[in-house]
């Protein structure tokens, strides 16, 4: 079985701090994709990253970082100097190769204050 | 490029009443998929198509729910009898490949929020 655990539901920062956002992952696939996702309140899914499992590279996109670890099955989000803009839901999203499905968490609500 | 449109982008129906969505991809994407997403939770799989076929509609619910894509294109989502469970925001997403592309993975639609009383 396939799943993505968020056990942040909610989180409030005040603007400038940094923030890790935290996702779990299960599969038994040995190839697999991981995905992380943001929906502000318009409601559309806007695509942030997708890795591979042969890739365990951190990523870094301007103030956006991922940190992939296949050793804890985790692959973990931080926004660094975080704006009000940032204030949306994130789901992280796990695709393996035995199935079609792509399986998402039950995101994260982060709240940046200003 | 184009996004991927959905249309309407809010319906509010009684229960037992019938609806349907509607999906256009991106242009050449050959993958459509139809997620349902509950308030609170993450989005939910229902069905998927690859150019007309379907590759996996396991978690829909076939006495109600129905969707096709004729011509490998456009997609539509239909709903009879409507229930007040099936109040969700209903988004449709295209992929060049089933693995997403390597840039932007899946693409998403706005989605069509349903409401049922």
């Amino acid at each position: 079985a396939q799943k993505v655990t968020q056990a942040q539901t909610e989180i409030s920062v005040v603007e400038k701090e940094d923030v890790t956002l935290d996702c779990v992952y299960e599969t038994r696939d040995t190839t697999y994709y991981l995905f992380w996702y943001k929906q502000p309140p318009s409601g559309e899914l806007v695509f942030l990253i997708r890795r591979n499992s042969f890739d365990e590279q951190n990523e870094i996109s301007g103030r956006y970082s991922w940190n992939f670890q296949k050793s804890t099955s985790s692959f973990n989000f931080t926004i660094t100097a975080s704006q009000v803009v940032d204030s949306a839901v994130y789901f992280c999203a796990l695709r393996g190769d035995s199935s079609y499905k792509l399986i998402f968490g039950s995101g994260t609500r982060l709240l940046v204050r200003p | 490029e184009a996004g991927v449109a959905q249309s309407p982008r809010y319906k509010i129906i009684e229960k037992r009443q019938s609806v349907a969505f509607w999906c256009n991809p991106i242009s050449g994407h050959a993958t459509l998929y139809w997620y349902q997403q509950i308030l609170g939770q993450g989005p939910k799989l229902l069905i998927q198509f690859q150019n007309n076929g379907v590759v996996d509609d396991s978690q829909l619910p076939k006495d109600r729910f129905s969707a096709e894509r004729l011509k490998g294109v456009d997609s539509t989502l239909k709903i009879q009898p409507a229930k007040l469970e099936d109040s969700a925001v209903y988004l449709c997403a295209s992929s060049f490949t089933p693995t997403g592309h390597f840039n932007y993975g899946y693409t998403f639609g706005s989605g069509t929020r349903l409401t049922v009383v």
